[in-house]
């Protein structure tokens, strides 16, 4: 079967950073993606891993060790509407961009002043 | 302007009705996709289309049916809705080598 993990649930503090695991296990493994979705709302973008090692982007970044079928997002700098759900993704079946994604199952952030 | 977008944001209906969601993109892009985000956030793949032509039929009932009259729309037609097709579902597209997908606004579909 296919699986991601990650936290259900994390709490941090505005300013803060905080980091966002994300286990795989799954038949194929074509690259790692994080998505945020506010609630009501529609899951957006926010970084993609192919290859091991760090991506930024801004106050964002993600890793991924393909080895040790882990990845991360790391929230820095963290503000009140970073409140939301993070999914890690992986792509399964392909590197094209016809193939769907396999969700995790959301952690859900919560900032506090 | 919006890139995905999908009608009707709320739909409302009893059980044992069929209704219809839309999806449109204008971004150009030739995959698009139906996603079914349930009470607990779980996001899952139903549909995948490439060009107009059906890739992917997840494990979906046959009262869903996809259709694709042009690659830029993707509307799905759900017949004799039950209590456990509630649910939010997304319209995404994607462009072929990308690393992207766009979700549209998502319809919240309520069955009674």
């Amino acid at each position: 079967g296919q699986s991601l993990e990650q936290p259900s649930e994390v709490t941090a503090v505005e300013g803060a950073i905080v980091q966002i695991n994300c286990t795989y296990q799954t038949s194929g493994f074509y690259g790692l993606s994080w998505y945020q979705q506010h609630d009501g709302g529609a899951p957006t973008f926010l970084s993609y891993n192919g290859l091991d090692g760090l991506e930024e982007t801004g106050r964002f970044s993600s890793f991924l060790s393909r080895s040790d079928s882990y990845g991360y997002l790391l929230l820095q700098e963290l503000q009140m509407k970073d409140s939301a759900s993070y999914f890690c993704a992986v792509r399964d079946r392909g590197w094209s961009g016809n193939t769907p994604l396999v969700f995790g199952k959301g952690t859900r952030l919560s900032v506090i002043a | 302007d919006t890139a995905v977008s999908q009608t009707p944001k709320y739909l409302v209906t009893q059980m044992g009705n069929d209704k219809s969601i839309k999806c449109e993109q204008n971004l150009g892009h030739d995959t698009m996709y139906w996603y079914k985000q349930d009470s607990k956030k779980f996001l899952k793949i139903m549909f995948s289309y490439n060009n107009k032509e059906l890739i992917i039929n997840e494990t979906v009932p046959n009262r869903f049916s996809p259709k694709s009259p042009d690659k830029a729309h993707l509307n799905l037609h759900i017949n004799s809705l039950e209590l456990g097709d509630s649910a939010v579902y997304f319209c995404a597209s994607e462009g072929l080598a990308s690393n992207e997908q766009f979700f549209g606004p998502g319809t919240r579909l309520t069955v009674l």
